[in-house]
Order: structure tokens, then C-alpha cells, then sequence
């Protein structure tokens, strides 16, 4: 398994909502990243685990919370968002610093 | 600031001709280089790296050069194909950068069309 699979890929939520986007992978890569981007612009970094611990958080709103319960996974849990949180969010993972990200598929989610 | 620049938002080339895509860097502290392609509604994909170490790393079509001296990378495409059209990002990681050790830095990516 060489992929990093995300759930779900589409995402409409309200305000008030509560919400979780859902990452995985399963090839032993310990350290997994949360990213942002929004249209025409380049991926920005949000969180970032290395062996299930967070070790960076860009300044990101309460709003977003991630969470790593194992080290094949990696949850996004949303609440009370804003619609310029809208965008795409990518999940991507690497074995470590001498190798290449991968990164999912995305979930576009959109606050309404 | 911009770390990692793509100066040029679009590229239109012909079919199997050479693609060069371009990217400039302000910080020295990078020594990895990345190179991802990305399709619309889809995340992106890795298509070749090179460490500071090298100058020049070859993956089948595919080439990045690196000069360091200029701060400059370069992705070659040859010969280009139209499933090649995509939007190509630069990026680059620094280990130990602010102690982030080696996050990823995103250009603003190119448009690549790559015409029948």
C-alpha cells in the first residue's frame, strides 16, 4: 500500500457544524502533515505529527483540531468554522527528512 | 515573503517539445528540493526531488537541475506530452528551519499546458 487515502472527498458543512476529516496510511511513514490550499494558491502547512506527537501548529484557530490516535492515522475534527475556511484540505505523510512527501487526494470542504 | 518563487504562472508548450519550468528560492538554509505535479480536484503528486548535494537528478522524462550558487531550480520535461498538462508546484524543506525540521515551502506553481 503506497497510497495516503482521505475521507470523505467532498464536505458541505454549516457553522454551527461538527465535523471530522479523516486521513490514512499504511506505510509506516511516522511523521503526517495537515495542509491547506485554496484556490490558485499554494498548499499552506497547518499541523504537523512526527510518531503520533503534534509537533507543529502554524498558528492555526482553535477551530481546527487534529488529533493522531495511531501512527496510520490522522484526524482533522472541525468546529464552528468560518466560510473562508473553505478550501482544500490535503494529508500527506513521509518515512522521514531524506525522503518525499505523499500526499492525498483531498477533502474539499465547503462552509456554508 | 516568498521563499520558493515560480515567476511564471502559465507555460503553453507543443507536444514533444522540452517543458522548463523555473523556480527561485530566498532562503540558503534549504538543501531539499521537490517537485510535484498537480491536477485539478486531486492532491499533489511527487514526481522528483534532488538534495542540495546534487546538481542535477534524471527520472526517466524528467529532469530537476539545481544551482545553488543562483538560488535556482529547474524541472525539464522532455518531450512533453498533453497528460503532462498540469499545475507544477516547486518546494523546498530546510532541516531544522525554525526547528520545524524540514516542513515543506510551496511555490505558487505553474500552469503547464501542453498542446497536441
Amino acid at each position: 500500500d503506497t497510497e495516503v487515502t482521505q475521507t470523505p472527498k467532498h464536505l458541505v458543512m454549516g457553522m454551527t457544524n461538527k465535523k471530522s476529516l479523516k486521513c490514512e496510511q499504511h506505510m509506516g511513514h511516522r511523521a503526517m502533515y495537515w495542509y491547506k490550499q485554496k484556490a490558485k494558491k499554494p498548499p499552506e502547512l497547518m499541523f504537523v505529527y512526527s510518531y503520533e506527537k503534534l509537533s507543529i501548529n502554524e498558528s492555526v484557530p482553535s477551530r481546527f483540531s487534529p488529533e493522531c490516535p495511531n501512527s496510520s492515522l490522522l484526524n482533522l475534527h472541525l468546529h464552528a468554522l468560518q466560510p473562508e475556511d473553505s478550501a482544500l484540505y490535503l494529508c500527506a505523510s513521509r518515512r522521514g527528512q531524506d525522503y518525499g512527501y505523499t500526499f492525498g487526494s483531498g477533502t474539499r470542504l465547503t462552509v456554508v | 515573503d516568498q521563499q520558493v518563487k515560480q515567476n511564471s504562472p502559465s507555460l503553453s508548450v507543443q507536444e514533444g517539445r522540452i517543458s522548463i519550468l523555473n523556480c527561485d528560492y530566498t532562503n540558503s538554509m534549504f538543501d531539499y528540493f521537490l517537485w510535484y505535479k498537480k491536477y485539478p480536484a486531486e492532491g499533489p503528486t511527487f514526481l522528483i526531488s534532488i538534495s542540495s548535494i546534487k546538481d542535477k537528478n534524471e527520472d526517466g522524462r524528467f529532469t530537476v537541475f539545481l544551482n545553488k550558487s543562483a538560488k535556482h531550480l529547474s524541472l525539464h520535461i522532455v518531450p512533453s506530452q498533453p497528460g503532462d498538462s498540469a499545475v507544477y508546484f516547486c518546494a523546498a524543506s530546510a532541516r531544522n528551519y525554525g526547528g520545524s525540521q524540514g516542513n515543506l515551502i510551496f511555490g505558487k506553481g505553474t500552469k503547464l499546458s501542453v498542446k497536441p
